[in-house]
């Protein structure tokens, strides 16, 4: 089974903090995502990475950076936390199928104060 | 902009009654159209998908309906057994190139015995 791993379920920081959320996938997919979820606003997409050192924004990049230096790994960045930024960040893998997010991790809840 | 809209928001149906989750898109660019289905504490899971080039899509209990014309689709879940119980996801991609996908906002299933 493709395993998609998130370093945290739950992590609290304070505003200005800088921040890393770490994932792993087992499978040696291409794409990788990180996507937000928030309430009734369903999963917006963050940045994806279609390949090492390779990455693209996605709908709402701005706070955030991204870093792939190894095909399995894909770490979401927030340079100076903020209390908006409190969500469920959720990463993601695909072998192939372009921008489509194939397996998902158990997401990490963020809260930010 | 919401480029794809999903409704109800939620939904209670009774074991072994039919549950149906209806979405709606507005780019007439998107060819590929994946549900995710997601319990409580956990990532999204890829569920089924459909493509235009048919009106429907069965996988067991679960059924995509798609008609092009209105720009609609549905799922729709068969005999809803309690273990269905969960938050869909539709959502909308271009089928080609590194193309994102766009998700709803989900419904919130409860399948009551």
């Amino acid at each position: 089974d493709v395993k998609v791993t998130q370093s945290s379920r739950y992590l609290v920081k304070r505003t200005g903090e800088k921040v890393f959320l770490e994932c792993v996938q087992d499978m040696d997919h291409e794409n990788m995502f990180w996507y937000r979820q928030d309430p009734g606003l369903g999963l917006r997409l963050i940045y994806f990475s279609y390949d090492v050192k390779m990455k693209e924004k996605g709908d709402i990049p701005e706070g955030y950076s991204v870093s792939r230096e190894k095909k399995e790994r894909f770490s979401l960045i927030l340079e100076s936390a903020s209390t908006n930024q409190t969500s469920m960040y959720l990463c993601a893998s695909s072998l192939h199928g372009g921008g489509r997010p194939q397996f998902f991790g158990p997401g990490t809840r963020l809260t930010v104060l | 902009q919401q480029q794809v809209k999903q409704s109800p928001q939620s939904l209670i149906v009774q074991k072994g009654g039919i549950s149906i989750i209806n979405c709606a898109y507005e780019n007439t660019a998107f060819d590929y159209f994946p549900w995710y289905q997601q319990f409580p504490g956990k990532g999204p899971a890829l569920l089924i998908a459909i493509r235009p080039d048919v009106s429907e899509k069965k996988e067991g209990r679960f059924t995509i309906s798609f008609n092009k014309s209105a720009k609609q689709f549905s799922l729709h879940i068969m005999d809803s057994q309690p273990g269905d119980s969960a938050t869909y996801f539709c959502a909308a991609s271009m089928d080609s190139g590194y193309q994102k996908v766009t998700f709803g906002t989900g419904t919130k299933l409860q399948v009551i015995p």
